[in-house]
């Protein structure tokens, strides 16, 4: 069965840094590229970047550069997101997702992790 | 950075009727368009990729298509189940942009 799975809840004081997991199975982790997608409350979906787990190399969308680490550990087929310097504006559900599809018109983000929530509070 | 907009932000429409939801580019994508469908509360859902490739076990009744750079989302007869917020997503250079999305409702 193909799914991502992801770390739990996640409470950060602002300025705090966070790391959020997402462990792949049912399929070969180094073929797929891993995206990271997240979506603040009653606000619409915001792509964050992925990360190519079989070379390490990421691309970030411009709002996270300088913020966002993307990593990966091959060995126990997972990705990970950190990002540093928090604020409330990071509260939010963060997402990986799997990036799959034959050709170059024919890529998508499927599946989806079930998300991990975030509160950034002093 | 290629921006997508999405229109109508909202709708409301009855059980049966035709619904269309655009989404335009400000530059071309060519077919590097995707569409999904989040519920309250739920993981997104990817419905179509490829600007009209629907993805496997997701009703017949949606469908997509491109003209240039206005990409459509129409769901052919709205059932109780679709009510959701729709988002498409470009990829086509690298930067998967979401629109802002489309919150459907039942009448």
């Amino acid at each position: 069965q193909v799914q991502v799975v992801q770390s739990g809840t996640e409470v950060r004081k602002p300025g705090a840094s966070l790391k959020v997991s997402c462990k792949a199975s049912g399929f070969s982790f180094t073929g797929h590229y891993m995206h990271w997608v997240r979506q603040a409350p009653g606000q619409g979906l915001e792509w964050m970047g992925w990360i190519n787990p079989k070379s390490g190399d990421t691309n970030y969308a411009p709002k996270f550069q300088g913020r966002v680490t993307m990593t990966r550990d091959t060995s126990v087929s997972t990705a990970y997101m950190e990002l540093s310097r928090l604020t409330s504006g990071d509260t939010a559900v963060y997402y990986c997702a799997r990036e799959t599809g034959s050709g170059s018109t024919t890529r998508r983000l499927d599946p989806w992790g079930q998300g991990t929530l975030v509160t950034v509070s002093s | 950075d290629i921006q997508m907009t999405q229109s109508p932000s909202s709708l409301s429409a009855s059980v049966g009727d035709r619904v269309t939801i655009t989404c335009r580019a400000s530059q071309g994508i060519g077919d590097y368009l995707a569409w999904y469908q989040q519920k309250q509360g739920k993981v997104p859902k990817l419905l179509i990729y490829a600007a009209s490739t629907l993805q496997s076990g997701v009703p017949s009744r949606f469908s997509g298509s491109a003209s240039g750079t206005d990409f459509t989302l129409t769901i052919s007869s709205l059932q109780p189940e679709d009510v959701a917020t729709y988002y498409c997503q470009k990829y086509n250079d690298g930067l998967w942009t979401f629109g802002q999305g489309t919150k459907v409702e039942i009448k």
